[in-house]
């Protein structure tokens, strides 16, 4: 069974400084994709990043990278020069099969905060 | 513009009760989805659609049921079944993956009290 692990439930930054949320996820698939979803007060997960397990690059999408490490099975999202608004739950998940639905096995999250 | 809707945004159920909650999409996806969200938790699947009239169940199904009568459309009602129903649900939509890269697209979700 696929399983996703975060491990930090909260994270205080201060503006403009990068932030790591760590994501680590246990598969036995070869095939697999990894997601980021920002989560704010409001409630909607806006999509933010995507690696498949055979991209030989990180993912990179505006101020969001993704530090995949395969070996270690871990696919963390940097964020950099952190804004006010950056402030909200991040959730990591995965999904496997090249075809079909999007079944997405999530992570707890972590709470990120951004300080003035 | 193109979305998710949910409605409504917040309801509140009589313990015994059945409810039903809307969602409606006008991305042309295939697929659909419910979704469950405890508080300081992540989201767990209840039912999932790849296409009109057949739904599969998801992790957490049991107190649930579905219908797909329409593309755009894939209510979710919380029976009186299920045993503690106050949560939030997400519906989600998405193509079927033809590959990885297809992300998964959002309503608002809708807040379900028990009283």
């Amino acid at each position: 069974a696929q399983k996703i692990t975060q491990t930090q439930p909260g994270m205080f930054v201060q503006e403009k400084e990068a932030v790591t949320l760590d994501c680590t996820y246990d598969t036995s698939d070869q095939s697999y994709g990894l997601f980021w979803y920002k989560q704010p007060s409001s409630g909607e997960m806006i999509f933010l990043i995507y690696q498949g397990s055979y991209d030989e690059q990180n993912a990179t999408e505006g101020r969001y990278s993704l530090n995949f490490q395969k070996a270690r099975k871990s696919a963390n999202l940097v964020i950099s020069a952190s804004q006010l608004g950056d402030s909200a739950m991040y959730f990591c998940a995965m999904r496997d099969h090249f075809q079909g639905a999007q079944k997405l096995v999530f992570g707890q999250g972590t709470r990120l905060t951004i300080n003035p | 513009d193109g979305g998710i809707t949910q409605s409504p945004k917040y309801l509140f159920r009589k313990e015994g009760q059945n409810v039903t909650l809307s969602c409606e999409q006008n991305l042309n996806h295939d697929a659909m989805y419910w979704y469950r969200q405890d508080p300081g938790q992540g989201l767990r699947l209840i039912y999932y659609s790849q296409i009109v009239n057949d739904f599969q169940k998801g992790d957490i199904a049991e107190g649930y049921s579905v219908s797909r009568e329409k593309k755009e459309s894939f209510p979710l009602t919380v029976t009186s079944a299920q045993k503690n129903p106050t949560a939030f649900y997400l519906c989600a939509s998405s193509k079927l993956g033809q590959g990885m890269n297809t992300e998964a697209f959002f309503g608002q979700g809708t807040r379900l009290t028990v009283v």
